[in-house]
């Protein structure tokens, strides 16, 4: 039992590339969140999946997609990186939406150069 | 836009005394209310949810709950070394989103 996995752990990319964050979960949740942090700004919600095949935004949506490809799999796009999305992500997911807890993955700290 | 607000701290306390850490809110339809602790480099993790007014007791920790003065606050009893981490202070926002706070880094000295 893994929990909550992601992938990269690390990346670095210039200006303009893209690139696919990963996260899965095998505890059989329905919602999914992405989140970023920053320093001293906490966690904030980029986007999330109350259910297999919804998917709403948060509080900083812009510069990013998301694909809940199926109950385990919920995956963050940067179509064109920019210095500002230099961050570390976290992806959680929860069992029954905000009110259950909330396990999150290692993590993926990502620099746009 | 609705709001978590927590001291950043650091805050510093000798091991064996209390460490108390606030946090208060602008929602007040907010319902859920949890404590996650974050060590240096790692994820969160959960060690308290509260929902209604009062303590919420376990172990060494005790999360208390104002919603009148949209106030949550955690107690860690005995501080250890160990607990030497960020507190998040997270609230839920319209029932489908958690807000977080800015955190709280706690440091127990031997």
């Amino acid at each position: 039992n893994a929990g909550v996995t992601q992938t990269p752990k690390f990346q670095v990319l210039k200006t303009g590339q893209s690139m696919t964050l990963q996260c899965a979960q095998d505890m059989n949740h329905n919602s999914m969140y992405w989140y970023r942090q920053d320093p001293g700004m906490g966690l904030r919600l980029i986007y999330y999946s109350a259910s297999e095949g919804t998917t709403d935004k948060g509080e900083v949506p812009n510069g990013y997609n998301v694909s809940r490809l199926n109950k385990r799999e919920f995956s963050l796009r940067l179509e064109s990186a920019a210095p500002s999305q230099t961050s570390v992500y976290f992806c959680a997911s929860t069992r029954a939406g905000v009110t259950d807890t909330q396990y999150f993955g290692p993590g993926t700290r990502l620099t746009v150069l | 836009q609705k709001e978590v607000e927590q001291n950043s701290g650091p805050l510093s306390v000798p091991e064996g005394a209390i460490a108390s850490l606030n946090c208060t809110y602008s929602d007040r339809g907010s319902q859920s209310f949890f404590w996650y602790r974050q060590y240096s480099g790692k994820s969160p993790e959960l060690i308290m949810s509260i929902y209604s007014n009062g303590d919420k007791e376990d172990g060494r920790f005790t999360a208390q709950l104002n919603k009148a003065s949209q106030y949550v606050s955690l107690l860690i009893r005995d501080s250890q070394p160990s607990d030497s981490a960020t507190y998040l202070c997270a609230v839920d926002n319209a029932g489908n989103m958690l807000t977080f706070g800015g955190g709280t880094r706690l440091m127990v000295k031997p």
